[in-house]
Protein backbone atom coordinates (compact mmCIF):
# COMPACT_ATOMS: atom_id res chain seq x y z
CA UNK A 1 0.00 0.00 0.00
CA UNK A 2 1.09 3.75 0.14
CA UNK A 3 3.53 4.51 2.62
CA UNK A 4 5.35 7.79 3.48
CA UNK A 5 8.52 7.56 5.53
CA UNK A 6 10.71 10.13 7.31
CA UNK A 7 13.79 9.74 9.99
CA UNK A 8 12.14 10.68 13.40
CA UNK A 9 14.54 13.28 14.88
CA UNK A 10 17.14 15.81 12.94
CA UNK A 11 19.79 17.86 15.29
CA UNK A 12 21.50 21.20 14.11
CA UNK A 13 22.85 24.09 15.30
CA UNK A 14 21.48 27.34 14.96
CA UNK A 15 22.01 29.14 11.69
CA UNK A 16 23.25 26.00 9.80
CA UNK A 17 20.82 24.50 7.29
CA UNK A 18 18.42 21.94 8.08
CA UNK A 19 17.87 18.84 5.61
CA UNK A 20 14.69 16.87 6.65
CA UNK A 21 14.26 13.57 3.66
CA UNK A 22 10.99 11.73 2.68
CA UNK A 23 10.55 8.94 0.90
CA UNK A 24 7.15 7.65 -0.42
CA UNK A 25 5.83 4.71 -2.33
CA UNK A 26 2.73 5.89 -4.32
CA UNK A 27 4.39 6.86 -8.29
CA UNK A 28 0.74 8.38 -9.22
CA UNK A 29 1.21 11.09 -6.62
CA UNK A 30 0.17 14.88 -7.77
CA UNK A 31 1.62 17.25 -5.16
CA UNK A 32 3.35 16.66 -2.05
CA UNK A 33 3.65 18.92 0.98
CA UNK A 34 5.42 19.73 3.94
CA UNK A 35 3.85 20.57 7.11
CA UNK A 36 5.24 21.98 10.13
CA UNK A 37 3.74 21.32 13.77
CA UNK A 38 4.74 23.18 17.08
CA UNK A 39 3.78 21.87 20.24
CA UNK A 40 0.05 22.95 21.16
CA UNK A 41 -0.46 24.53 17.67
CA UNK A 42 -2.14 23.13 14.19
CA UNK A 43 -0.70 22.31 11.10
CA UNK A 44 0.65 25.02 8.95
CA UNK A 45 0.99 24.03 5.22
CA UNK A 46 4.96 24.90 4.58
CA UNK A 47 5.11 24.50 0.87
CA UNK A 48 3.82 21.76 -1.71
CA UNK A 49 5.78 20.98 -5.29
CA UNK A 50 3.54 20.13 -8.23
CA UNK A 51 5.10 15.98 -8.93
CA UNK A 52 6.34 17.22 -12.41
CA UNK A 53 9.02 19.77 -10.97
CA UNK A 54 11.69 19.14 -9.38
CA UNK A 55 12.98 21.99 -7.36
CA UNK A 56 11.17 25.01 -5.40
CA UNK A 57 12.09 27.16 -4.00
CA UNK A 58 10.69 29.98 -0.91
CA UNK A 59 12.18 32.14 1.14
CA UNK A 60 14.73 30.04 3.29
CA UNK A 61 12.88 26.91 2.28
CA UNK A 62 13.99 24.97 -1.13
CA UNK A 63 11.98 21.62 -1.71
CA UNK A 64 13.61 18.76 -4.01
CA UNK A 65 11.81 16.30 -5.27
CA UNK A 66 13.44 13.28 -7.47
CA UNK A 67 10.88 11.60 -8.79
CA UNK A 68 12.56 8.71 -9.74
CA UNK A 69 13.86 7.70 -6.88
CA UNK A 70 10.42 8.72 -4.79
CA UNK A 71 12.49 11.21 -2.58
CA UNK A 72 11.50 14.32 -1.18
CA UNK A 73 13.58 16.40 0.94
CA UNK A 74 12.96 20.23 2.42
CA UNK A 75 15.99 22.46 2.90
CA UNK A 76 15.60 25.02 5.56
CA UNK A 77 18.14 27.26 5.10
CA UNK A 78 20.11 29.67 8.31
CA UNK A 79 18.25 27.51 10.66
CA UNK A 80 16.64 29.50 13.69
CA UNK A 81 15.06 28.39 17.22
CA UNK A 82 11.53 29.29 16.21
CA UNK A 83 11.66 26.35 13.59
CA UNK A 84 11.56 24.00 16.32
CA UNK A 85 8.83 21.57 15.25
CA UNK A 86 7.76 18.70 13.32
CA UNK A 87 7.64 18.48 10.02
CA UNK A 88 5.98 16.23 7.91
CA UNK A 89 5.71 15.25 4.21
CA UNK A 90 2.48 14.03 2.96
CA UNK A 91 1.43 13.22 -0.70
CA UNK A 92 -1.77 13.43 -2.47
CA UNK A 93 -2.84 10.22 -4.27
CA UNK A 94 -5.16 9.82 -6.92
CA UNK A 95 -8.34 9.47 -4.69
CA UNK A 96 -7.15 13.34 -3.25
CA UNK A 97 -6.40 11.44 -0.43
CA UNK A 98 -3.35 12.93 1.77
CA UNK A 99 -0.74 10.06 3.09
CA UNK A 100 1.20 11.23 5.52
CA UNK A 101 4.47 10.94 7.12
CA UNK A 102 5.13 10.23 11.14
CA UNK A 103 7.04 13.39 11.22
CA UNK A 104 10.69 14.28 11.42
CA UNK A 105 10.98 16.01 15.13
CA UNK A 106 13.92 18.78 14.70
CA UNK A 107 15.69 20.45 17.46
CA UNK A 108 18.00 23.04 17.24
CA UNK A 109 21.25 23.34 19.20
CA UNK A 110 22.35 27.00 20.31
CA UNK B 1 -11.74 36.16 8.79
CA UNK B 2 -12.21 32.93 11.39
CA UNK B 3 -10.00 30.20 10.14
CA UNK B 4 -11.15 26.57 10.30
CA UNK B 5 -13.00 26.60 13.95
CA UNK B 6 -13.73 23.04 15.85
CA UNK B 7 -15.39 22.39 18.65
CA UNK B 8 -14.49 21.38 21.57
CA UNK B 9 -10.75 21.80 22.30
CA UNK B 10 -10.55 19.18 24.53
CA UNK B 11 -13.02 16.23 25.56
CA UNK B 12 -12.57 13.10 27.69
CA UNK B 13 -14.83 10.20 27.39
CA UNK B 14 -15.74 6.66 28.61
CA UNK B 15 -15.20 3.62 26.24
CA UNK B 16 -18.34 2.39 24.80
CA UNK B 17 -19.61 5.77 24.58
CA UNK B 18 -20.15 8.12 21.84
CA UNK B 19 -18.72 11.79 20.76
CA UNK B 20 -19.40 14.06 18.27
CA UNK B 21 -17.12 16.47 17.11
CA UNK B 22 -17.47 19.50 15.42
CA UNK B 23 -15.80 21.93 12.73
CA UNK B 24 -16.90 25.26 10.94
CA UNK B 25 -14.80 25.57 7.76
CA UNK B 26 -13.60 28.84 6.44
CA UNK B 27 -16.00 31.09 4.92
CA UNK B 28 -16.56 29.97 1.51
CA UNK B 29 -15.18 26.72 1.37
CA UNK B 30 -17.59 23.77 0.59
CA UNK B 31 -15.17 20.64 1.47
CA UNK B 32 -14.07 19.36 4.61
CA UNK B 33 -11.73 16.53 5.96
CA UNK B 34 -11.29 14.95 8.71
CA UNK B 35 -8.04 13.85 10.02
CA UNK B 36 -7.22 11.27 13.19
CA UNK B 37 -3.59 11.72 14.68
CA UNK B 38 -2.68 9.73 17.17
CA UNK B 39 0.23 11.14 19.27
CA UNK B 40 3.29 10.23 17.62
CA UNK B 41 2.44 9.51 14.69
CA UNK B 42 1.45 11.49 11.29
CA UNK B 43 -2.33 12.42 10.21
CA UNK B 44 -4.20 9.20 8.68
CA UNK B 45 -7.23 10.29 6.38
CA UNK B 46 -10.79 9.69 7.77
CA UNK B 47 -13.20 11.67 5.67
CA UNK B 48 -13.86 13.93 3.18
CA UNK B 49 -17.32 16.00 2.29
CA UNK B 50 -17.65 18.14 -0.62
CA UNK B 51 -20.84 19.81 -0.92
CA UNK B 52 -22.61 17.71 1.57
CA UNK B 53 -21.42 13.92 -0.02
CA UNK B 54 -18.93 12.10 1.29
CA UNK B 55 -16.05 12.21 -1.69
CA UNK B 56 -13.76 9.73 0.43
CA UNK B 57 -13.24 7.32 3.18
CA UNK B 58 -9.85 6.27 5.03
CA UNK B 59 -9.29 3.19 6.34
CA UNK B 60 -11.40 3.22 9.67
CA UNK B 61 -14.34 1.12 11.04
CA UNK B 62 -18.12 1.55 10.80
CA UNK B 63 -18.02 3.44 14.14
CA UNK B 64 -16.57 6.16 12.41
CA UNK B 65 -18.82 8.10 10.46
CA UNK B 66 -19.68 12.13 8.89
CA UNK B 67 -21.59 14.36 7.97
CA UNK B 68 -21.53 17.86 6.26
CA UNK B 69 -24.47 20.28 6.57
CA UNK B 70 -25.99 22.43 4.12
CA UNK B 71 -24.01 25.23 5.54
CA UNK B 72 -20.81 23.16 4.80
CA UNK B 73 -19.65 22.62 8.71
CA UNK B 74 -19.45 18.99 9.71
CA UNK B 75 -19.35 16.56 12.16
CA UNK B 76 -17.72 13.72 12.93
CA UNK B 77 -19.04 10.91 15.07
CA UNK B 78 -17.41 7.85 17.01
CA UNK B 79 -19.62 5.15 18.37
CA UNK B 80 -18.54 2.51 20.62
CA UNK B 81 -15.72 4.58 21.92
CA UNK B 82 -12.05 2.49 22.01
CA UNK B 83 -9.36 3.64 24.22
CA UNK B 84 -7.50 3.20 20.69
CA UNK B 85 -9.95 6.24 19.39
CA UNK B 86 -7.90 8.38 21.85
CA UNK B 87 -6.02 10.90 19.05
CA UNK B 88 -6.01 14.68 18.17
CA UNK B 89 -9.07 14.28 15.72
CA UNK B 90 -8.38 17.51 13.02
CA UNK B 91 -10.47 19.15 10.54
CA UNK B 92 -9.69 20.68 7.20
CA UNK B 93 -11.45 22.71 4.52
CA UNK B 94 -10.53 24.04 1.39
CA UNK B 95 -12.53 25.52 -1.33
CA UNK B 96 -13.22 22.10 -3.64
CA UNK B 97 -11.27 19.48 -2.13
CA UNK B 98 -9.19 18.72 -4.77
CA UNK B 99 -6.11 20.26 -6.84
CA UNK B 100 -3.03 22.04 -4.60
CA UNK B 101 -4.78 23.56 -1.81
CA UNK B 102 -7.19 20.71 -0.44
CA UNK B 103 -5.27 20.93 3.37
CA UNK B 104 -3.98 24.26 3.34
CA UNK B 105 -6.24 24.70 6.16
CA UNK B 106 -6.50 23.13 9.51
CA UNK B 107 -7.95 23.80 12.53
CA UNK B 108 -6.58 23.10 15.89
CA UNK B 109 -7.59 20.04 16.26
CA UNK B 110 -9.93 18.43 19.48
CA UNK B 111 -7.94 15.83 21.67
CA UNK B 112 -10.12 13.28 22.58
CA UNK B 113 -8.85 11.08 25.37
CA UNK B 114 -10.81 7.82 26.27
CA UNK B 115 -10.73 6.31 29.34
Amino acid sequence: GEDVEQSLFLSVREGDSSVINCTYTDSSSTYLYWYKQEPGAGLQLLTYIFSNMDMKQDQRLTVLLNKKDKHLSLRIADTQTGDSAIYFCAEKNSNYQLIWGAGTKLIIKP
Amino acid sequence: DAGVTQSPTHLIKTRGQHVTLRCSPISGHKSVSWYQQVLGQGPQFIFQYYEKEERGRGNFPDRFSARQFPNYSSELNVNALLLGDSALYLCASSLTGTGMNTEAFFGQGTRLTVV
